[in-house]
């Protein structure tokens, strides 16, 4: 398997545009997790999903934030408008079951915003 | 309050040098920990995992986990130059509404100097 997938890797933006983000789970996860990563505040959990289905969404910032996972191979994370406060990366992670197991992460996307 | 509070660092240590590093947690619904390594412009990878109170042992690597404290800790014996990453302490929720949910703690760095 190729792993949690990512991308884009890096994404330069300027204040008030659009960013999404893409990640492709491990096949078979059903659990799909969004960080946001930052010397500050550490690793936060944004969101995650299971089978699909938003399950706690209680870590997304703002409603600038976003989160969708149409089908079990893929999620976005989109934010709109960007800030310079949204500079992070970007982590997806998927996990097989609820409780126990490894959790997988992505190479993670480095988002700044200018 | 933070859930999971873990101790900053960073930590500078010489080669060969015991390491301890540790991470308190206030919910009762945690049941799975997890500690996990990240190195520069990666993202975390799983190092141990537990689930009962008590110590578990792979290779130059302990973890403990008293429930009754809500203390858990990672032990690193003989330290290497490559041990040198950043060490996440994370935990499942096995209860409520945030069923499956892993919630890390800051981090703390750490470098082994030759």
């Amino acid at each position: 398997d190729a792993g949690v997938i990512q991308s884009p890797r890096h994404e330069v933006t300027e204040m008030g545009q659009e960013v999404t983000l893409r990640c492709k789970p491990i096949s078979g996860h059903d659990y799909l997790f969004w960080y946001r990563q930052t010397m500050m505040r550490g690793l936060e959990l944004l969101i995650y999903f299971n089978n699909n289905v938003p399950i706690d969404d209680s870590g997304m910032p703002e409603d600038r934030f976003s989160a969708k996972m149409p089908n079990a191979s893929f999620s976005t994370l989109k934010i709109q408008p960007s800030e310079p406060r949204d500079s992070a990366v970007y982590f997806c992670a998927s996990r097989r079951t609820a409780l126990g197991g490894e959790q997988f992460f992505g190479p993670g996307t480095r988002l700044t915003v200018l | 309050q933070k859930e999971v509070e873990q101790d900053p660092g960073p930590l500078s240590v010489p080669e060969g040098a015991i390491v301890s590093l540790n991470c308190t947690y206030s919910n009762s619904a945690f049941q799975y920990f997890m500690w996990y390594r990240q190195y520069s412009r990666k993202g975390p990878e799983l190092l141990m995992y537990t689930y009962s109170s008590g110590n578990k042992e792979d290779g130059r690597f302990t973890a403990q986990v008293d429930k009754s404290s809500k203390y858990i800790s990672l032990f690193i014996r003989d330290s290497q130059p490559s041990d040198s990453a950043t060490y996440l302490c994370a935990m499942i929720n096995a209860g409520g509404t945030s069923y499956g949910k892993l919630t890390f703690g800051q981090g703390t760095i750490l470098t082994v100097h030759p």
